[in-house]
């Protein structure tokens, strides 16, 4: 099972919007509703920020949004902040024999 | 407090085994998919493997499968990952997470290293 394709860099100024892809295929994101997205602080413990595409936890930030159309699902932050400045990795189920598939990641510099 | 953390990790040579441990707390860990995820240096996110509430389904990456097993104590709300025949670009750190179809929470990790 092949890694979903992340951009490897955003970057943005605080107060814009981002918006990091996340592709895959018919088998995994374009397949099902289960693409979530985890933001990574190095030597932190990974956070879960969107889950079932466009679903956000309870105490993550509105600013936060999910989406997807087709094989590629979307994640957007907008009115970045310095806070918003790590590592963010989108997963889907696949139907191949491993549940999970991670994304490549993508670091989100505020500049 | 809801939390989950690791042990187990440290140095080992080329070959060897460990034994790494997730001690889950303030949550009924019996009713949770459990997952071990892994980050190498420098590299992204690595699912590993995943094992049911029950321990009815367990599922491993092809890269560890046959080396690794995944097992979980309901009674002792902990969740174990067997590491055999450990190769050099496994170094990674080493994280437990919660969930089934997203892992809503996860530990801090522990570090394996391998090496001779």
């Amino acid at each position: 099972q092949s890694a979903l394709t992340q951009p490897a860099s955003v970057s943005g100024s605080p107060g814009q919007s981002i918006t990091i892809s996340c592709t895959g295929t018919s088998s995994d994101v374009g397949g099902y509703n289960y693409v979530s997205w985890y933001q990574h602080h190095p030597g932190k413990a990974p956070k879960l920020m969107i889950y079932e595409v466009s679903n956000r936890p309870s105490g993550v930030s509105n600013r936060f949004s999910g989406s997807k159309s087709g094989n590629t699902a979307s994640l957007t932050i907008s009115g970045l902040q310095a806070e918003d400045e790590a590592d963010y990795y989108c997963s889907s189920y696949t139907s191949s024999s491993t549940p999970y598939v991670f994304g490549t990641g993508t670091k989100v510099t505020v500049l | 407090e809801v939390q989950l953390v690791e042990s187990g990790g440290g140095l080992v040579k080329p070959g060897g085994s460990l034994r790494l441990s997730c001690a889950a707390s303030g949550f009924t860990f019996s009713t949770y998919s459990m997952n071990w995820v892994r980050q190498a240096p420098g590299k992204g996110l690595e699912w590993v493997s995943s094992i049911s509430s029950s321990s009815n389904y367990i599922y491993y990456a092809d890269s560890v499968k046959g080396r690794f097993t995944i097992s979980r104590d309901n009674a002792k709300n902990s969740l174990y990952l067997q590491l055999n025949s450990l190769r050099a670009e496994e170094t990674a750190v080493y994280y437990c997470a919660r969930g089934g179809s997203n892992l809503s929470m996860w530990g801090q990790g522990t570090l394996v290293t391998v090496s001779s």
